[in-house]
């Protein structure tokens, strides 16, 4: 398996701009996360899916930002308009059983700019 | 309202010699804990973990240690090589329950 994979790696915009990013959990993995590090929140969960369903998006920041799964490999997430202060690095993570023993499996991450 | 800390953002030790990273949580429902490694341009890692009926888990070099009473967990890394040296993320979570990370401690090993 080649792992979760998040497309693109690094992603400058201006802002107002909508900005997508992308990931691919791992074939068989029923939980799908999103996190955003930054140098004063360190990893902060946005929003979780289980099989495909939002299950907490209590820390997705504002409407600005929204997520989807519409199948089982596949997720975007989604900020329009993008502001400098969305400037981040965003990880996707794959889990079975929600992290049970072995936590989450993340990807490479996608940096993100916005000027 | 941050439930798990890790109050020092940095820590420099002599290889060969021992590190010790530091975790508080407050949240009481919590039941299992794990530590993640983190290299620049990449995701986080899975390193080790330890479920709450357990107050110590052991691999290799690492060893967590759980202390319920006290909500504090640490990893320590004996002896500690400079390829050790990267981001420590501690996290925190209920079963079948989303994880939360503390805020990463640098560990810087000197040769």
């Amino acid at each position: 398996d080649a792992g979760v994979i998040q497309s693109p790696r690094h992603e400058v915009t201006e802002m107002g701009q909508e900005v997508t990013l992308r990931c691919k959990p791992i074939s068989g993995h029923d939980y799908l996360f999103w996190y955003r590090q930054t140098m004063m929140r360190g990893l902060e969960l946005l929003i979780y899916f289980n099989n495909n369903v939002p299950i907490d998006d209590s820390g997705m920041p504002e409407d600005r930002f929204s997520a989807k799964m519409p199948n089982a490999s596949f997720s975007t997430l989604k900020i329009q308009p993008s502001e400098p202060r969305d400037s981040a690095v965003y990880f996707c993570a794959s889990s079975f059983r929600a992290g049970f023993n072995y936590g989450y499996t993340f990807g490479s991450g996608t940096r993100l700019t916005v000027v | 309202d941050q439930q798990v800390k890790q109050n020092s953002p940095s820590l420099s030790v002599q290889e060969g010699r021992i590190s010790i990273l530091n975790c508080d949580y407050t949240n009481s429902m919590f039941d299992y804990f794990l530590w993640y490694k983190k290299y620049p341009a990449e995701g986080p890692t899975f390193l080790i973990s330890i479920s709450s009926i357990k107050d110590k888990n052991e691999d290799g070099r690492f060893t967590v240690f759980l202390n319920k009473s006290a909500k504090h967990l640490s990893l320590h890394i004996v002896p500690s090589q400079p390829g050790d040296s990267t981001v420590y993320f501690c996290a925190a979570g209920e079963y079948g329950n989303k994880l939360v990370f503390g805020a990463g401690t640098i560990l810087r090993v000197k040769s």
